[in-house]
């Protein structure tokens, strides 16, 4: 089972900064990760697909990068709107699992 | 509107049965592959099963293998989860998602509360 893990669990950020979060895969899995985000009391929203494709509607201030085992979830001018928790996923191979997720918190 | 809706949650005693449905709405529901990802109270996501789009292939994670079957009916555009030998572990909203490798659409999720 490829084990996803990212970092941080927790961040607190001002308004308009810019927000960094990591998923380090176990072994390789190409560009075969994706993002969510979600948040309380609602269902996970895809935010990005294979690293680093935009999804329609997602606001443009979320971009992925990365491939192999190293993935990055970018939201840059962050705005209130955004406190929710980020998870990413990998589909290379079944199980399809999941990072832990990161809390992120308006200050 | 392009919307899934999950019933069928509730509380079951350990080793009970349960029997989750996802209605699906606003698009062509037999030709994507569906997915049950669940979510324990305060927890991460968890990949539960997979089904193709005709129901031909099905995969399962190892933890329910054997003891959860999904299933799906295109014609009443309706997937399916059946659940037996309940465990305490398997308490959790469960959501119906779609998609093959990526989840693009997600219900609002069903709570399935496993205790005596």
């Amino acid at each position: 089972e490829i084990v996803l893990t990212q970092s941080p669990d927790f961040q607190s950020v001002t308004p308009k900064e810019k927000v960094t979060i990591t998923c380090r895969a176990s072994q390789s899995i190409g560009s075969s990760l994706h993002w969510y985000q979600q948040k309380p009391d609602q269902s996970p929203k895809l935010l990005i697909k294979y690293a680093s494709q935009s999804i329609s509607g997602v606001p443009s201030r979320f971009s992925g990068s990365g491939s192999g085992t190293d993935f990055t979830l970018t939201i840059n001018s962050l705005e209130a709107e955004d406190a929710a928790t980020y998870y990413c996923h990998q589909s290379s191979s079944l199980p399809w699992t999941f990072g832990q997720g990161t809390k992120v918190e308006i200050k | 509107e392009v919307q899934l809706v999950e019933s069928g949650g509730g509380l079951v005693q350990p080793g009970g049965s349960l029997r989750l449905s996802c209605a699906a709405s606003g698009f062509t529901f037999s030709s994507y592959e569906m997915n049950w990802v669940r979510q324990a109270p305060g927890k991460g996501l968890d990949w539960v099963s997979y089904i193709s789009s005709s129901g031909n292939t099905i995969y399962d994670a190892d933890s329910v293998k054997g003891r959860f079957t999904i299933s799906r009916d295109n014609a009443k555009n309706s997937l399916f989860l059946q659940m037996n030998s309940l465990r305490a572990e398997d308490t959790a909203v469960y959501y119906c998602a779609r998609g093959p490798r990526y989840f693009d659409l997600w219900g609002r999720g069903t709570l399935v509360t496993v205790s005596s």
